[in-house]
């Protein structure tokens, strides 16, 4: 069966410091993979999506970038984190219909 | 592109009543409409998901409709419960990348023992 790994599940970072969220996904080939952003009592925001090694389409401009080193491996990062990059982090994968989401990362700037 | 709205933004309903969400969606071509439930702290889990060639589909206590015609479709949950309680996600899609699946806003159930 198929299964996604997101970590960490919590993160506080200082303003301006590096990031880095790991997604790996198991039991599949070739998944289209995916970072959202949802902020609090909010909805879902696309910021990336990848259809492939070295595929990245991004949605929204920001702070944030994403790469797709292998696989089933989806990789969210940011140089800089700003306040506003605060917020739940969500990795999914697809193949044909519907998505299966991670259990999320909730990233705090301080 | 696609467009999704989602009605209410919020409900309470007393235990053991119905419960309606209702999604409308703009692209006449979405052809796919799944439903998220979203409980505090945890990701999004696909609960029931309806393709444009049906028009309603049931499974247990959860029911979902879909009008093509009016380009809406809707949530039903009976006999409602405590755990019930979660944030729901509609979606259209017409294929399975990045932008051509798009989310409701979301609704905050609360089931009120």
């Amino acid at each position: 069966s198929q299964t996604i790994h997101q970590w960490p599940a919590t993160l506080v970072q200082p303003v301006g410091s590096p990031l880095s969220l790991e997604c790996t996904v198991e039991g599949t080939s070739n998944p289209n993979l995916y970072w959202y952003r949802q902020a609090a009592g909010r909805g879902l925001q696309l910021l990336f999506y990848s259809v492939g090694i070295g595929q990245i389409s991004s949605e929204v401009p920001q702070n944030l970038s994403a790469s797709r080193p292998q696989d089933r491996q989806f990789i969210l990062s940011s140089k800089k984190l700003l306040l506003s990059d605060s917020g739940f982090y969500l990795c999914a994968w697809s193949l044909i219909y519907g998505y299966t989401f991670g259990s999320g990362t909730r990233l705090t700037v301080v | 592109g696609e467009n999704v709205e989602q009605h209410p933004s919020t409900l309470s309903v007393q235990e053991g009543d119905s419960a309606v969400i209702k999604c409308t969606y703009s692209d006449s071509a979405s052809n796919y409409f799944p439903w998220y439930k979203q409980e505090l702290g945890k990701g999004p889990q696909l609960i029931i998901d309806i393709r444009s060639n049906v028009g309603e589909k049931k499974d247990q206590r959860i029911a979902v409709t879909l009008n093509k015609t009016a380009k809406h479709f809707s949530l039903h949950i009976t006999e409602t419960q405590p755990e019930d309680s979660a944030v729901y996600f509609c979606a259209a899609s017409t294929g399975n990348y990045g932008q051509n699946f798009v989310f409701g806003p979301g609704t905050r159930l609360s089931v009120l023992p």
